[in-house]
């Protein structure tokens, strides 16, 4: 059964911080890996898009890894701001036609004064 | 308007109620999906259409019936829904159907069911 497991369920840091997000997934035959961003009583917003050849991409001060041996990836905030607190989801998507994706719970980050 | 809109935002209703739920996007795209949040679950796909045919039922009971008039408009019907279908339903849309298109998704509507 295809998982996505993502770590911390939430975390608290300090504006200006670092901070990094983890997901790992069993889905298989993998296709691309997504992290979104959602904001309380906002739709997820899509940060990046990570195919099977990527280790790395960026998208300003987000910053996502793929290691598709180890079937992990990793989502890192630099400098934290304010306007960062949300939830953020991995979603893991599969090849050979299926249009449904596995969804992980999310991380809810909180980023304080 | 731009991007893609959901209304109501919050719709409170009885067990024995009929409702829709309509979802607009105004972005050109050609496939329009339905989702369910619940607290604490990851989100749930129940529905895909691509060129307005339903292309995917993802196990959604009855209860819970789609409509696509044309590719810009989605809506869910409701009837006979149960407490545990209380939850955030969010629409989204993408270019194409497929796991390589990125979905925009709309605000939401809060649905609680009494």
């Amino acid at each position: 059964k295809n998982q996505v497991e993502q770590s911390p369920q939430s975390l608290i840091i300090l504006e200006g911080k670092n901070c990094t997000l983890q997901c790992n997934y069993t889905v298989s035959p993998f296709s691309n890996l997504r992290w979104y961003k959602q904001d309380t009583g906002r739709g997820p917003v899509s940060l990046t898009i990570m195919t099977f050849s990527e280790n790395t991409k960026s998208n300003g001060r987000y910053t996502a890894t793929l290691d598709a041996d180890t079937k992990q990836s990793s989502l890192h905030i630099t400098a934290s701001q304010l306007s960062d607190s949300a939830s953020y989801i991995c979603v893991v998507s599969e090849t050979g036609g299926s249009y449904i994706p596995t969804f992980g719970r999310g991380t809810s980050l909180i980023v304080h004064p | 308007e731009t991007g893609v809109t959901q209304t109501p935002r919050h719709l409170v209703m009885g067990m024995t109620n009929k409702k829709s739920l309509k979802c607009e996007q105004h972005l050109g795209h050609n496939a329009m999906y339905w989702y369910k949040q619940s607290a604490k679950k990851p989100l749930e796909l129940m529905f895909v259409y691509s060129l307005e045919e339903r292309v995917e039922n993802n196990s959604v009971p009855s209860r819970f019936s789609p409509e696509c008039p044309n590719s810009s408009h989605l809506f869910l019907h409701l009837h006979t829904l149960q407490p545990e279908d209380s939850a955030l339903y969010l629409c989204a849309s993408s270019q194409a159907a497929g796991p390589y298109n990125e979905q925009f998704f709309g605000p939401g509507t809060r649905l609680t069911v009494l």
